[in-house]
């Protein structure tokens, strides 16, 4: 089946403890993207990534870093969280310059 | 730069009554337009799009969305709602030929009471 996998789904931390959030999918897909879902906001893109070591800063991605060093993965990693991070976490990937993206089912992430 | 603005942030309708939910989009370029239902607990899944053409277009579960160029605007609309549509709706928008960022609105909240 394909799908987008992201673990965990639920993440209670405390700040400062560093943490990292993966993403899956298997689809064979180029491009992916990170985005934090919160009230009011909708979602909003925090990093993408072209294809394997490309990537660059959506618009908000102040206190994140990502990695892509395979096809398939495209870790979110927090070296230092703080309470504003508290929020939604979506992965989603799609073919090189195609219309659809696919989304992970979500990571809700709390830090205290 | 795209914005796109869902102009209510929650409907509530009765069930089998037909709904109307807002989208009006900014852009200085052509532009291609997504709505996503993201069902409670679950990822967002793609009801339709529009790339060209037709300014009518029809998605999944009964949804149909009407481009409106002059108006800027993307409105989703049901004729006859269920319970299981209940669901928060976003609206996206992505510069066309471009790359592939999506941006999306805050949300709308649709709530079917029975």
């Amino acid at each position: 089946e394909a799908q987008v996998t992201q673990n965990p789904r639920y993440l209670i931390t405390v700040t400062g403890k560093k943490l990292t959030v993966t993403c899956s999918q298997n689809m064979n897909h180029e491009y992916m993207s990170w985005y934090r879902q919160d009230p009011g906001l909708g979602l909003r893109q925090i990093y993408y990534s072209m294809n394997v070591e490309v990537t660059d800063k959506g618009d908000v991605p102040e206190g994140y870093k990502v990695s892509r060093k395979e096809k398939r993965n495209f870790p979110l990693i927090l070296e230092s969280p703080s309470p504003n991070q508290t929020s939604l976490y979506f992965c989603a990937s799609s073919k090189q310059g195609a219309n659809e993206q696919y989304f992970g089912p979500g990571t809700r992430l709390t830090v205290t | 730069a795209q914005s796109v603005t869902q102009l209510d942030s929650q409907v509530p309708v009765f069930e089998e009554a037909p709904v109307e939910l807002r989208c009006n989009y900014s852009s200085s370029v052509s532009v291609y337009l997504f709505w996503y239902v993201q069902y409670p607990n679950q990822g967002l899944q793609l009801l339709l799009k529009y790339l060209s053409g037709s300014t009518l277009v029809k998605g999944i579960n009964g949804f149909e969305a009407e481009f409106n160029k002059s108006q800027t605007s993307f409105h989703l609309r049901k004729p006859s709602v269920h319970i299981s549509d209940t669901a928060e709706y976003f609206c996206a928008v992505r510069r066309s030929g471009g790359a592939q960022k999506l941006v999306f609105g805050q949300g709308t909240r649709l709530t079917i009471n029975p």
